[in-house]
């Protein structure tokens, strides 16, 4: 059975950026979409984006354009969101969770139904 | 971008009573939706995705329907392991949205 085991928790000063990883162990790698999602202390769930590792292609939410990048090695079966410029309010439980459904030649996006078990970020001066 | 509304926000309800949760797109998904339950502090898990496809492992008493832009997730017989908050996702298209979450309590 897939896992996804994420990287430790973060503390950030404001300006300055994050680089999470995401390793699966126990199965297919690449040809599973792979996104990163966000919540706030008691708030909800938050799409960022998403990458194909097998593909190289990845899409962002509008809000965090220009500030996150996401990646993929498909050597080491690790996907990694980096997310710069951060500010008090980035602070939240960063998650990967993966697509269901392999990539067929359609790159639609389906439900999550394996998680990372969360990695805490914490932006204060 | 497409929102996603559920109602209520929270509840609270007896054990063993019928839940009901609802969804709206704010223009239709088709059946691209899924639900979530997140108990505090934990993972969210997959309840049910393709709007009424029960994931498998996921209690019998949980069951979702709809179609186009309405959804509901429904308990039929609320337990004490269902304390948790329920989200609705949109993956009909990028960028993917949440509904806001409903936080579910036992009275």
């Amino acid at each position: 059975q897939v896992q996804l085991v994420q990287s430790g928790a973060e503390v950030r000063k404001p300006g300055s950026s994050v680089k999470v990883s995401c390793k699966a162990s126990g199965g297919t790698f690449s040809n599973y979409a792979i996104s990163w999602v966000r919540q706030a202390p008691g708030q909800g769930l938050e799409w960022m984006g998403r990458i194909i590792p097998i593909l190289g292609i990845a899409n962002y939410a509008q809000r965090f354009q220009g500030r996150v990048t996401i990646t993929a090695d498909k050597s080491t079966s690790t996907a990694y969101m980096e997310l710069s410029s951060l500010r008090s309010e980035d602070t939240a439980i960063y998650f990967c969770a993966r697509d269901q459904t392999p990539v067929v030649g359609a790159t639609s996006p389906h439900a999550f139904d394996i998680w990372g078990q969360g990695t805490m970020v914490t932006v204060s001066s | 971008d497409i929102q996603m509304t559920q109602s209520p926000s929270s509840l609270s309800a007896s054990v063993g009573d019928r839940v009901t949760i609802t969804c709206r797109a704010s223009q239709g998904i088709s059946n691209y939706l899924a639900w979530y339950q997140q108990k505090p502090g934990k993972v969210p898990k997959l309840l049910i995705y393709a709007a009424s496809t029960l994931q498998s492992g996921v209690p019998s008493r949980f069951s979702g329907s709809g179609s186009g832009a309405d959804f509901t997730l429904t308990i039929s017989s609320l337990q004490p392991e269902d304390v948790a908050s329920y989200y609705c996702q949109n993956y009909h298209s990028v960028p993917i949205t949440f509904g806001q979450g409903t936080r579910l309590e036992i009275k």
